[in-house]
């Protein structure tokens, strides 16, 4: 089954204890994405990767790393989280076209973070 | 000025009607506008893509665009209960640019 999965589903930290969330896709995908969502402000880019190796930063890169060393995976890094790290966070993937990306998204099923 | 901008309703309509959900977008050189479906605690699901001006059908969906007034509308016939979701519209600018703008999506609530 083509799938996008993400770990944790839920996690409770304290601030400052550094966490990495997981994501997988299995689509041989090139193009991968993490967002976050919060309440009345979408979801907004926070890295994205086009390809191994290649990452650039979204709209809200601070207080998150990546890293892309194989093509299925992207995890991302909070290395001190705080408080407004707090948010449902979502791994995504598209397909390539001739231009770059689609646009057309895969999501993972999310990972609610809360930071204390 | 959001980027991409919707209604965060919600948008009540009984069981049968149209629902009519619209966005409208800031960056005139935009190419690519999607409509995706998130049911509550769920992720995000594509339901429609579009690029040209004008209708693009698809079952019960039709997505609209108008680049000159920089406005996209999601049409629901038939509304059904198990429509009842958020609706997030996704602009994408052209070129090497390789951002999706999402806004803050439409409730839609569809009642029997």
């Amino acid at each position: 089954e083509a799938q996008v999965t993400q770990n944790p589903r839920y996690l409770i930290t304290v601030t400052g204890k550094k966490l990495t969330v997981t994501c997988s896709q299995n689509m041989n995908h090139e193009y991968m994405s993490w967002y976050r969502q919060d309440p009345g402000l979408g979801l907004r880019q926070i890295y994205y990767s086009m390809n191994v190796e290649v990452t650039d930063k979204g709209d809200v890169p601070e207080g998150y790393k990546v890293s892309r060393k194989e093509k299925r995976n992207f995890p991302l890094i909070l290395e001190s989280p705080s408080p407004n790290q707090t948010s449902l966070y979502f791994c995504a993937s598209s397909p390539p076209t001739g231009t770059g990306y689609s646009g057309e998204l895969f999501f993972g099923e999310g990972s609610r973070l809360t930071v204390l | 000025q959001k980027e991409v901008e919707q209604n965060s309703g919600p948008l009540s309509v009984p069981e049968g009607a149209i629902a009519s959900l619209n966005c409208t977008y800031s960056d005139r050189v935009s190419q690519s506008f999607f409509w995706y479906r998130q049911y509550s605690g769920k992720s995000p699901e594509l339901i429609m893509s579009i690029y040209s001006n004008g209708d693009k059908e698809d079952g019960r969906f039709t997505a609209q665009l108008n680049k000159a007034s920089q406005y996209v509308s999601l049409l629901i016939r038939d509304s059904q209960p198990s429509d009842s979701a958020t609706y997030l519209c996704a602009v994408r600018r052209s070129g090497g640019y390789n951002k999706l703008i999402f806004g803050a999506g439409t409730r839609l609530a569809v009642h029997p």
